[in-house]
C-alpha cells in the first residue's frame, strides 16, 4: 500500500532564510505527487503537482520541489521565507483505485517563522 | 469557474446525536468527490470517495455514512455520534488527475 512520510512535524525557521520541507513516499509505481498549505481553520491549497518530465517542479508562492526517483523523496523548499509562509504543509501522493485517483497525505509539517 | 462549498463552518453536538454535513460543487460536472477527517496532528484520513452519483467508497469503518444524491452533492451523515468522531471535515473535488484536488474551508466538529 501506498504511503506517504513526513519526518519533521514542527520546522521553525527565520524570516529570510531557506526552507526545506522533506516527504518521503512509497509506492511501487509512477507517483502523482502533491504539496498543500493549510492555514489555520482553513481548508487546503496547492501549491504545487508533479506528474511526470522535469523533475524539479515550480509553484506558487515562491515554492519549489524536485521529484527523487532513487530516494523516493519529493522535498519542497523556498530559497527566502516570510512570515505568511507559516502554516501546516502536507505532502501527497496520488496513486489509482478501480479507476480512482485516491490521494493520501502525510501527517504534515508545522512551519513556525521567527521575525 | 469551479468552487466548493461546505457547511457548516462549525458544528457543537451532543454524543448521541444526528450528524449532517454538506458539500456542494459548482461549475463542473461528475466530479469525484472526497470527504476526509483531519485530527489534530494526525494528518488526513480519508473516510469517503465518490466517482458518481449513489456510488460511495468507505475506506474507513466506522459510524459515519456518505451518500451523493446529486451529481454536485456529497452528505457525511451519522445516526449517532461518539466523541471520537470530533475533528475537522473537509470535503474535496477533483475533474481528474491532472487537476489536482480542490478542498472546501472544513467543518469543525466538536463531540461533547
Amino acid at each position: 500500500a501506498q504511503s506517504v512520510t513526513q519526518p519533521d512535524i514542527h520546522i521553525t525557521v527565520s524570516e529570510g532564510a531557506s526552507l526545506e520541507l522533506r516527504c518521503n513516499y512509497s509506492y511501487g509505481a509512477t507517483p502523482y505527487l502533491f504539496w498543500y498549505v493549510q492555514s489555520p481553520g482553513q481548508g487546503l491549497q496547492l501549491l504545487l503537482k508533479y506528474f511526470s518530465g522535469d523533475t524539479l517542479v515550480q509553484g506558487i508562492k515562491g515554492f519549489e520541489a524536485e521529484f527523487k526517483r532513487s530516494q523516493s523523496s519529493f522535498n519542497l523548499r523556498k530559497p527566502s521565507v516570510h512570515w505568511s509562509d507559516a502554516a501546516e504543509y502536507f505532502c501527497a501522493v496520488v496513486t489509482s483505485s478501480g479507476g480512482s485517483y485516491i490521494p493520501t497525505f502525510g501527517r504534515g509539517t508545522s512551519l513556525i517563522v521567527h521575525p | 469557474s469551479q468552487t466548493i462549498h461546505q457547511w457548516p463552518a462549525t458544528l457543537v453536538q451532543p454524543v448521541g446525536s444526528p450528524l449532517s454535513l454538506e458539500c456542494t460543487v459548482e461549475g463542473t460536472s461528475n466530479p469525484n468527490l472526497y470527504w476526509y477527517r483531519q485530527a489534530a496532528g494526525r494528518g488526513l484520513q480519508l473516510l469517503f470517495y465518490s466517482v458518481g452519483i449513489g456510488q460511495i467508497s468507505s475506506e474507513v469503518p466506522q459510524n459515519l455514512s456518505a451518500s451523493r444524491p446529486q451529481d454536485r452533492q456529497f452528505i457525511l451523515s451519522s445516526k449517532k455520534l461518539l466523541l471520537s468522531d470530533s475533528g475537522f471535515y473537509l470535503c474535496a473535488w477533483s475533474g481528474g488527475l491532472t487537476y489536482g484536488y480542490t478542498f472546501g474551508s472544513g467543518t469543525r466538529l466538536t463531540v461533547v
